[in-house]
């Protein structure tokens, strides 16, 4: 079975610090993998989606980045935190056909930015 | 327009009754649709998913699509306190890789 890992489970970072939050997936191959951030009561925002390794597509501009440098590993980044990143961040992973169109996701990272 | 429309709620129900959950979208190329729960403090999890019109049963769990009127329900039976969460509704357009979310039904089952 399939199984989406998040690291850490919590963060509280410095505005100005860097972000590194790590995303894998096991027991599947090439997915499609997502990464969302949601604010405190409020819904699902799109941030980054890839379809290979190293395809990024970006949805939102802001300072973050995304990479992905093996197929099951999805990487968020920032050079230099904003009050405004503070979060909930969930990566998801969904198949190619059809039938495994459905997005599943990790436990997520809870980020602080003070 | 918002492309997909939850409305916020919360919605109360008593322990034991039916709890109708509903969602409206405003693309016609949509053609996958799920039902995710999400606890607070917790990450999404699939309830159901539905690909065609019609209904869809699991358990104390029914999705509802009506591809013609554009929207997509959710009822759930014999609410209990433990459905008390978000409901969250999602679809997938043709020949994307994205899911677009609703911004969520908060459910309250009083006990």
């Amino acid at each position: 079975s399939q199984t989406i890992h998040q690291w850490p489970a919590t963060l509280v970072q410095p505005v100005g610090s860097p972000l590194s939050l790590e995303c894998t997936v096991e027991g599947t191959s090439n997915p499609n993998l997502y990464w969302y951030r949601q604010a405190a009561g409020r819904g699902l925002q799109l941030l980054f989606y890839s379809v290979g390794i190293g395809q990024i597509s970006s949805e939102v501009p802001q300072n973050l980045s995304a990479s992905r440098p093996q197929d099951r590993q999805f990487i968020l980044s920032s050079k230099k935190l904003l009050l405004s990143d503070s979060g909930f961040y969930l990566c998801a992973w969904t198949g190619l056909a059809r039938s495994t169109d459905t997005q599943y996701f990790g436990p997520g990272t809870r980020l602080t930015v003070l | 327009q918002k492309e997909v429309e939850q409305n916020s709620g919360p919605l109360s129900v008593p322990e034991g009754a039916i709890a109708s959950l509903n969602c409206t979208y405003s693309d016609r190329g949509s053609q996958s649709f799920f039902w995710y729960r999400q606890y607070s403090g917790k990450s999404p999890e699939l309830i159901m998913s539905i690909y065609s019109n019609g209904d869809k049963e699991d358990g104390r769990f029914t999705a509802q699509l009506n591809k013609a009127s554009q929207y997509v329900s959710l009822l759930i039976r014999d609410s209990q306190p433990s459905d008390s969460a978000t409901y969250l509704c999602a679809l997938r357009m043709d020949s994307s890789y994205k899911l677009i979310f609703g911004s969520g039904t908060r459910l309250l089952v009083r006990p």
